[in-house]
């Protein structure tokens, strides 16, 4: 069975920093794109990066480029969003997902991160 | 960034009736787009990719169509578990963007 377990959510000041990690299961991880989707409390969602399998491609959203920066370890089959200056609207539950090729087919349960003081 | 406008936001119906959901995208995205579907407090589920191929056991009820800049998600016979939020995805070009939202509501 497929799985996606995120953690490192939590509360943190406006300017700190949190690195979420996805832990992946069930698949062969190396061999997919993968991403974070990020969903603000009652809003839509909303695509913020995604990577190569080798880790050699890497896209990102404009509102968060210079400050997020994601990465994966294959060999631990873990995925990463290291944020840094956070802002209030970086409010959201994070949400690894898998890209299948055509659309993002898999996702975990999310980690919320709260950004106030 | 291509922008993809839903319609309608919200809709309530009732349990078997047809329903409609209409993706427009700003520019042209071939077939590069996905519905997905998303219940309270769960994370959102694929229920079509390239615009009209169901995901592996997503119900027969659930189709896609279109290409180009407009798409429609269609639930032939509404069912109570399918009470939930859809969004389309384009996939055809960075930033991968996601529609609004169309909320189904039980009428």
């Amino acid at each position: 069975e497929v799985q996606l377990v995120e953690s490192g959510g939590g509360l943190v000041q406006p300017g700190g920093s949190l690195r979420l990690s996805c832990a992946a299961s069930g698949f062969t991880f190396s061999s997919y794109w993968m991403n974070w989707v990020r969903q603000a409390p009652g809003k839509g969602l909303e695509w913020v990066a995604n990577i190569k399998q080798d880790g050699s491609e890497k896209y990102y959203v404009d509102s968060v480029k210079g400050r997020f920066t994601i990465s994966r370890d294959n060999a631990k089959n873990s995925l990463y969003l290291q944020m840094n200056s956070l802002r209030a609207e970086d409010t959201a539950v994070y949400y690894c997902a898998r890209d299948g090729g055509e659309a993002t087919d898999c996702w975990g349960q999310g980690t919320l991160v709260t950004v106030s003081s | 960034d291509i922008q993809l406008t839903q319609s309608p936001s919200f809709l309530s119906a009732s349990v078997g009736d047809r329903v409609t959901i209409t993706c427009r995208a700003s520019q042209g995205i071939s077939s590069y787009l996905a519905w997905y579907q998303q219940k309270p407090g769960k994370a959102p589920k694929l229920l079509i990719y390239t615009a009209s191929t169901l995901q592996s056991g997503v119900p027969s009820r659930f189709s896609g169509s279109g290409s180009g800049t407009e798409f429609t998600l269609t639930i032939s016979s509404l069912q109570p578990e399918d009470f939930a939020t859809y969004y389309c995805q384009q996939l055809n070009s960075y930033p991968f963007t996601f529609g609004g939202g169309t909320k189904v509501e039980i009428k």
